[in-house]
């Protein structure tokens, strides 16, 4: 399996409602990263947390990190129709000198109004 | 103003024939990627540039071959084109440190017939 998976691969709620998704990792991290991809665009970074750091709020969104069971989840509270989207976990780790993220294959939220 | 952009944005073509892509940032980053990302959403790596060096050159085949004139612009050749070769492929840019946060091309959508 791959590093960086996220649970579920489908989730589909109604508009007001919290959306949890969660992310597994199998190696050390430098931090976790959580990206947005709304249909045919690219990638929009939301937001990071470093492994040092165990919970990260940015206006409804809000990020744990347990590097202990080596796992993240991004909560997306009051959800709206515009949030439908595909989300993913991306994880920062590796040698000096490379920089390069490692992307789980994502959950995709449905939001409907 | 577009941050990372990539030309063309769709590129149909037929098997054995050679292509590039173009990407370009104005974000002042040092930093470049290549993301091919298949039909179930998976995003991996192909290559990384920093300040026109290549510092990640994944398992991809030699068909493909990056070019970074400066370090505000980094293109992908692909010769020999297969029908394997069918994704999207993003171009990213990032600013110092490891594993920072990356800033995504909208992709190009390639399609080998």
């Amino acid at each position: 399996s791959q590093q960086g998976e996220e649970d579920p691969q489908a989730l589909s709620i109604q508009e007001g409602e919290n959306a949890t998704m969660n992310c597994s990792y199998k190696t050390s991290i430098n931090n976790l990263q959580w990206y947005r991809q709304n249909s045919g665009r690219g990638l929009v970074h939301l937001i990071l947390i470093r492994s040092n750091e165990r919970e990260k709020h940015s206006g409804r969104l809000r990020v744990t990190l347990d590097t202990s069971k080596k796992s993240s989840s991004l909560l997306i509270t009051a959800s709206r129709a515009a949030d439908t989207a595909s989300y993913f976990c991306a994880t920062g780790r590796g040698a000096t000198g490379r920089r390069a993220l490692t992307f789980g294959s994502g959950t995709r939220l449905q939001v409907q109004p | 103003d577009t941050a990372v952009s990539q030309t063309p944005k769709y590129l149909v073509t037929q098997m054995g024939n050679d292509k590039s892509i173009k990407c370009e940032q104005n974000l002042g980053h040092d930093t470049m990627y290549w993301y091919k990302q298949d039909s179930k959403k998976f995003l991996k790596i192909m290559f990384s540039y920093n300040n026109k060096e290549l510092i990640i050159n994944e398992t991809v085949p030699n068909r493909f071959s990056p070019k970074s004139p400066d370090k505000a612009h980094l293109n992908l050749h692909i010769n020999s084109l297969e029908l394997g070769d069918s994704a999207v492929y993003f171009c990213a840019s990032s600013q110092g440190g490891r594993q920072e946060t990356q800033y995504f091309g909208p992709g190009t959508r390639l399609l080998v017939l």
